[in-house]
C-alpha cells in the first residue's frame, strides 16, 4: 500500500509564481510529516516538518506546508518562486514512532523554475 | 560537525562483484539509517542502528546485503554477489534519538552502477 503519494512527478512555474507541490498519506493515526529538498550531487535536506501543534508550518527559504487531517494533506507551498528552487522535493512521514523511526518516502517532485 | 560523510561517492562494478560503502555520521549521533534510493523514485528504508546494535531490517535487506556499526560510529554497508538490480543511490542518515522525533541528517550518498 502506498503511504505517501506525491500528485505531479514534474512541476513547472514561472519565477515569482506560486509553488505548490501536493502530497497526501494513508494512515490510520497522525504521521509525523516531512518536507526534504534534494539538489543534484547532494544528499537529502530537511525543509521543513509537522510533529504535533500548529498545523501550518514554516520551513527554510521561505517554503510552508499545512498539515491538514481531514484531507490527510500535507501540501508545500511558496508564494514566489526563484529560480534557486529548482530541485527535486520529496516528501516523507513517520508513519509510527516506533523504535526505528524510519521515514518513508513519496516518489518525489521535481521542480523547475522557469525564467 | 561536518555533517554526514560517505565513501564512496561513486562505485562502479561489475555483476557478482562484493562491495563495501562507509557511512560516518555526526558525532554522537546513536541513530544510523540506510537508505535505497533508484532512478525516480524517493528513498526507501534498508536499515537502523541504535548505536552498535542492528534493531530493524527491511525486506529490502536480501541475504546479500549486511551491514555492520562495530563501535556505535561508522557504519558499513556491503552487497556480495552484485546484481544490476543493485544499481542505486545508497544514503546513510544519522540522528540523535532521544525522544518520539529527532531530525535525520543525510549524507551525500555513494552511487553504485552494476555493470
Amino acid at each position: 500500500a502506498q503511504s505517501v503519494t506525491q500528485l505531479g512527478s514534474h512541476v513547472s512555474v514561472s519565477e515569482g509564481a506560486l509553488v505548490l507541490l501536493r502530497c497526501n498519506y494513508s494512515s490510520s493515526v497522525p504521521p509525523y510529516l516531512f518536507w526534504y529538498v534534494q539538489y543534484p550531487n547532494q544528499g537529502l535536506q530537511l525543509l521543513l516538518k509537522y510533529t504535533t501543534g500548529a498545523t501550518l508550518v514554516k520551513g527554510i527559504n521561505g517554503f510552508e506546508a499545512e498539515f491538514k487531517k481531514s484531507e490527510t494533506s500535507f501540501h508545500l507551498t511558496k508564494p514566489s518562486a526563484h529560480m534557486s528552487d529548482a530541485a527535486e522535493y520529496f516528501c516523507a512521514v513517520i508513519l509510527q514512532p516506533g523504535s526505528a523511526r524510519q521515514l518513508t518516502f513519496g516518489s518525489g517532485t521535481q521542480l523547475t523554475v522557469l525564467p | 560537525d561536518t555533517g554526514v560523510s560517505q565513501d564512496p561517492r561513486h562505485k562502479i562494478t561489475k555483476r557478482g562483484q562484493n562491495v563495501t560503502f562507509r557511512c560516518d555520521p555526526i558525532s554522537e549521533h546513536n541513530r544510523l539509517y540506510w537508505y535505497r534510493q533508484t532512478l525516480g523514485q524517493g528513498p526507501e528504508f534498508l536499515t537502523y542502528f541504535q548505536n552498535e546494535a542492528q534493531l530493524e531490517k527491511s525486506r529490502l535487506l536480501s541475504d546479500r546485503f549486511s551491514a555492520e556499526r562495530p563501535k556505535g560510529s561508522f557504519s558499513t554497508l556491503e552487497i556480495q554477489r552484485t546484481e544490476q538490480g543493485d544499481s542505486a543511490m545508497y544514503l546513510c542518515a544519522s540522528s540523535l534519538g532521544q525522544g518520539a522525533y529527532n531530525e535525520q541528517f543525510f549524507g551525500p550518498g555513494t552511487r553504485l552502477t552494476v555493470l
